[in-house]
């Protein structure tokens, strides 16, 4: 089945700089890029949706400026968390979605801390 | 918007038996697609089961099954033959039909489930 890796699965960084996250489809390509966050116990929630060699759809109430997304190749989406703080910390995973597919494959998710 | 709402927060079950978790759904679409998705405590979200809405007939794989009724808006998961690696959150999920930027997948709140040796 279609393979999506993320990177780093822990980082831990200060307040006030910066972090990104990377999610790789393995042995596909994807045309659609999914961002949730996951908070302890609760549900995902999508923060944005990218589309190659476009700008990012942003769910409402999700700062663009502070969520950067990439989608610049096929099999690459890089999100960048600015200006980290402490209520930034949670669960980050990304899905993939080919071209002839409908189904979305997740990747194994990135835990966040921001001392 | 759509919603989808899991009634059930915790479920457990003994081994072997039998369980069924509930989801029910709120749209106004005719033709959409339906999802139960797994999370074990390695947070990795794995695919369980899926259903199209235009077809009648009930989504089987394996021991998971759904019963599927779309005038309720009703999408539950049945486990059969519960083993101890079932043991996670399930997820219900609703997705729109192809096509403008659709495919954006709307997650119940889940439900914690326990297989008890």
């Amino acid at each position: 089945g279609a393979v999506v890796s993320q990177h780093p699965s822990r980082v831990i960084c200060k307040s006030g700089t910066s972090v990104k996250i990377e999610c790789r489809s393995l042995d596909f390509q994807a045309t659609t890029m999914f961002w949730y966050r996951q908070f302890p116990k609760k549900s995902l929630m999508l923060m944005a949706t990218s589309n190659e060699g476009s700008k990012a759809t942003y769910e409402q109430g999700v700062e663009k400026d502070k969520f950067l997304i990439n989608h610049a190749s096929l099999t690459l989406s890089t999100l960048t968390v600015t200006s980290a703080h402490p209520e930034d910390s949670s669960f980050y995973i990304c899905s993939a979605r080919g071209r002839r597919d409908y189904e979305q494959y997740f990747g194994p998710g990135t835990r966040l801390t921001v001392t | 918007a759509q919603t989808v709402t899991q009634s059930q927060p915790e479920m457990s079950v003994q081994e072997a038996e039998t369980v069924t978790l509930s989801c029910t759904y709120d749209t106004s679409e005719s033709d959409y697609y339906l999802f139960w998705y797994k999370q074990p405590p390695s947070r990795q979200m794995i695919l369980v089961i899926r259903q199209e809405a235009y077809k009648q007939q009930n989504a089987t794989e394996n021991r998971f099954s759904v019963n599927f009724q779309k005038a309720a808006k009703s999408f539950s998961l049945k486990i059969s033959d519960s083993q101890l690696g079932d043991a996670a959150m399930y997820f219900c999920a609703y997705r729109r039909p192809e096509g403008g930027g659709s495919e954006k997948l709307v997650f119940g709140k889940g439900t914690k489930l326990t297989v008890n040796p």
